[in-house]
């Protein structure tokens, strides 16, 4: 089983709709999950932290399932500019090389 | 300047050069990424600095593959005797909060 593993799509959704998609992690004893968006040829960008309890920021939510080891990211009212490729990253903690990013799900919201 | 800034944002080069790829990180950021990426793959952790901590080098994938960091800042990625699946972009971060980096925009490697 890969450390992180995510769905690479691509999804097509429409402009409007919601949307969610999973990554799932191998290593139990990880200590934080991080989503980040990087768009066509261009870097990775922070998108929001994973915290134990969820967290919202906007039209975005994420949740964290520690007993079945998955991380969640919900994207309500989609816009065009969603477009994206969302990475999942995971801290296993404590390591210095703990940050193993996923290979991404590709998102394409179609007007 | 504000963000992490790499140096050159393209390099094309023979096999069998070496090649030096700059990343100059977020001032006062005490960590520093350098990772890869192919055409349409994920990312590839590389190397790892924190602080005056020895680096993280599991990720190189070989001997042919150096990282080092000056006086805390300016990072240097070296490739000797490139070969063609070097080819790739080659992204740096820095980070003072563990898990949130800010990247810059990368180099593109092209080993002909």
């Amino acid at each position: 089983r890969k450390e992180v593993e995510q769905d690479p799509g691509p999804f097509n959704v429409p402009e409007g709709a919601t949307v969610a998609f999973n990554c799932t992690y191998s290593n139990s004893a990880s200590q934080s999950f991080f989503w980040y968006r990087q768009d066509c040829r261009k870097e990775p960008k922070l998108l929001m932290s994973v915290y134990s309890s969820g967290n919202e920021d906007g039209r975005f939510t994420a949740q964290l399932n520690r007993a079945s080891q998955y991380i969640s990211l919900l994207i309500r009212d989609s816009k065009l500019s969603d477009s994206a490729t969302y990475l999942c990253v995971v801290n296993p903690g404590g390591g210095a090389d703990g940050l193993t990013f996923g290979k991404g799900t590709h998102l394409i919201i179609q007007p | 300047g504000a963000g992490v800034s790499q140096s050159p944002s393209n390099k094309v080069t023979e096999k069998g050069k070496d090649v030096e790829l700059r990343c100059d990180p977020i001032s006062g950021h005490t960590a520093l990424y350098w990772y890869r990426q192919s055409l349409g793959q994920g990312l590839e952790f590389l190397i790892y600095f924190q602080g005056n901590s020895a680096p993280d080098k599991s990720g190189l994938p070989s001997d042919r593959f150096s990282a080092e960091r000056t006086g805390g800042s300016v990072s240097t990625l070296t490739i000797q005797r490139t070969q063609q699946e070097d080819s790739a972009v080659y992204l740096c971060a820095s980070s003072l909060i563990h898990g949130i980096l800010f990247f810059g925009s990368g180099t593109q490697l092209s080993v002909l």
